[in-house]
Parts: C-alpha cells; structure tokens; sequence
C-alpha cells in the first residue's frame, strides 16, 4: 500500500483564520514533505520533516507553521495567509535514509484565500 | 543553471505515436530518477524509477546516461488516456530533498 492521505480534500479560509491541513501515511516511512503547487509549475517545496524532526525549511513564510506529531503525521498549520497563497498543497513521503528513495504523494488539499 | 531541465511542450501527437522526452540533471551526485505523471488537478503519481541505464514497464521505456546527465521516457503506442503531464525528478543519495523538472505536457489526439 503506498497510500498517503489528505484532509480536508478542499479548504476556502479569510485572511484572518486559522486552519490546518492534515497528512498521514501508514508505510512507515520516516521523510515526510509539504508542497506547494500553483496552477501550470511543478511542486515546490516547503518542508521535509526526517525522522519527526524538522530538516529542510526553504525559507517559508511564518504564517505557514508545519508539525510532526508522531512518524505517521504531518500538519500544516495555517494564520493570517494571503490570496497568493492559494494552491494545491501535496504532502508527500518516502522511506527516510535509503539509497533509493521513492517519494509518493498525498492527493492534496486545494487551498483558496479570500 | 536549474537542477533539472525539461521541454515544456507540449507535445500534440496522435493515438498510436511514439513520443519521447528528455530531462537533464546538473548536478553529477544525482542518484536516484523518476518520472511522475500528473493529470490536471490531481497529485503526481509515480509512473518509473530509473536507478541503472534504463527500465521498462509495458510501453513505457525510461533511460539513464549518467555521462551526458539525462532522462529520457519513450512511450509507445500511445492512448488518449496518456494525456498528462510529465515530470523528471532527481534526488541525490541519502538527501531528503527531490529536484523537479518544469514538466513536459503531452496531448494525444484521436
């Protein structure tokens, strides 16, 4: 099973809420990725969390706040975000450590600031 | 330089054609290559690793050349069902983090 889950699956929030979206995986896999996708260009990287720790930041802005409660969840934690941040957001695995790392994808929430 | 490079496209070819992309990669550590497939809307979807000089699955074929520092994915025969877009991807050993290609968008025609 290489099932990684999303939720909520769509998300419309003001510039003034709070939210989180939500990532499982259940393959025991200890990398653990947000994306963020706009519409015509590739996934671009936000966070890798290795091993419940938070590795890789590529200088995201504050309003967005990940989390990693345990080696099977990935939170993305939501405040005061702009219309430009509305996107695709893919949450992705993969093993953590091996030599051939394969990384799957969640289906993704699609985001929508107002 | 980007890490990874693809033709944009897209690609317009008819049912039963055979097409081709190529991807370059810059940085010689490389190890690990993939090719994802993503439909409009949705998440990429892992269509082939590529670790040794190539690989093949049904009609698709996907090549290395380590010494020219490119991917390439053949698919033959192809179904209206392939219309997707394609992205490279490379990741370097024992390093969490993947390097995507722009995407190459293929549109198969009836």
């Amino acid at each position: 099973d290489t099932e990684v889950t999303q939720t909520p699956k769509h998300l419309v929030m003001g510039m003034t809420n709070k939210k989180s979206l939500k990532c499982e995986q259940h393959m025991g896999h200890r990398a653990m990725y947000w994306y963020k996708q706009k519409a015509k260009k590739p996934p671009e990287l936000m966070f890798v969390y290795s091993y419940e720790k938070l590795s890789i930041n590529e200088s995201v802005p504050s309003r967005f706040s990940p989390e990693c409660p345990n080696s099977s969840l990935l939170n993305l934690h939501l405040h005061a975000l702009q219309p430009e941040d509305s996107a695709l957001y893919l949450c992705a695995s993969s093993p953590g450590g091996t030599d051939r790392e394969t990384q799957y994808f969640g289906p993704g929430t699609r985001l929508l600031v107002l | 330089r980007k890490e990874v490079e693809q033709d944009p496209g897209p690609f317009n070819v008819p049912e039963g054609a055979t097409v081709a992309f190529n991807c370059t990669y810059s940085n010689s550590a490389s190890q690990s290559f993939f090719w994802y497939r993503q439909d409009c809307r949705k998440e990429p979807k892992l269509l082939m690793s590529v670790y040794s000089s190539g690989n093949e699955d049904g009609r698709f074929t996907a090549q290395l050349n380590r010494a020219s520092q490119y991917i390439s994915l053949l698919i033959r025969d192809s179904k209206l069902s392939d219309s997707a877009t394609y992205l490279c991807v490379v990741n370097r050993y024992n390093f969490n983090k993947f390097y995507f290609g722009s995407g190459t968008k293929l549109n198969v025609k009836p």
